[in-house]
């Protein structure tokens, strides 16, 4: 089965200063990964997907992600963080055999202070 | 005009009570998802339906009943409801069961058993 894993669980990091959220995947065959992310009680939200492609993913809010295939890497970064980036983070990898479900990893959440 | 969207947003009930959620999507998208969140904010997916024909169905209790009488509604029955349901529930759809662009979540549902 394919998984993805998040090695922290709360990411903390001042405004203005570069953001990475980890994020390490297990497929079988080419993977689909995803990006989403949660703000106190609502929905996720879509941020970026890599399917094929330029190993960099550029997406929403100014998030970008770098697919690395040699590190089974989808790292989520963003140059400069703001205080509105603080939420809950989600990676996803597609499950192409299992009715292409969206496994998500256990989240990372993020703490931007001013 | 929201995309994807639950009723109730909160639901508080008894043990040993029934009740339903509801889900509605104005996308035209193919595919609907159940997805629950634990407290831990863990995401994993229940069931999913194609065109009213349901793809996934994970390992839950059978209890747990998804109905979907249109490709834009997906509802989630929940017979003898237990503490250990109280969770957020999410629906979500895609285009297509490869969900390829991604999927579009709603608000969620809160569910506290008492």
């Amino acid at each position: 089965a394919q998984s993805v894993a998040q090695p922290e669980d709360q990411v903390n990091v001042a405004e203005g200063n570069p953001l990475t959220v980890k994020c390490t995947y297990s497929v079988s065959g080419n993977p689909y990964l995803f990006w989403y992310v949660q703000y106190p009680n609502r929905g996720l939200q879509f941020l970026l997907k890599y399917i094929t492609g330029d190993n960099l993913v550029k997406g929403s809010y100014g998030f970008e992600a770098e697919f690395n295939k040699s590190q089974t890497s989808f790292h989520l970064k963003k140059p400069s963080a703001l205080v509105s980036d603080s939420a809950l983070y989600f990676c996803a990898v597609r499950d192409k055999a299992a009715g292409n479900k969206l496994t998500f990893g256990g989240g990372t959440r993020v703490l931007v202070k001013p | 005009d929201t995309a994807v969207s639950q009723t109730p947003k909160y639901l508080v009930t008894q043990m040993g009570n029934d009740k339903s959620i509801k889900c509605e999507q104005n996308l035209g998208h193919d595919t609907m998802y159940w997805y629950k969140q634990d407290s831990k904010k863990f995401l994993k997916i229940m069931f999913s339906y194609n065109n009213k024909e349901l793809i996934i169905n994970e390992t839950v209790p059978n209890r747990f009943s998804p109905k979907s009488p249109d490709k834009a509604h997906l509802n989630l029955h929940i017979n003898s409801l237990e503490l250990g349901d109280s969770a957020v529930y999410f629906c979500a759809s895609s285009q297509g069961p490869a969900g390829s662009y991604g999927y579009t979540f709603g608000s969620g549902t809160r569910l506290t058993v008492v």
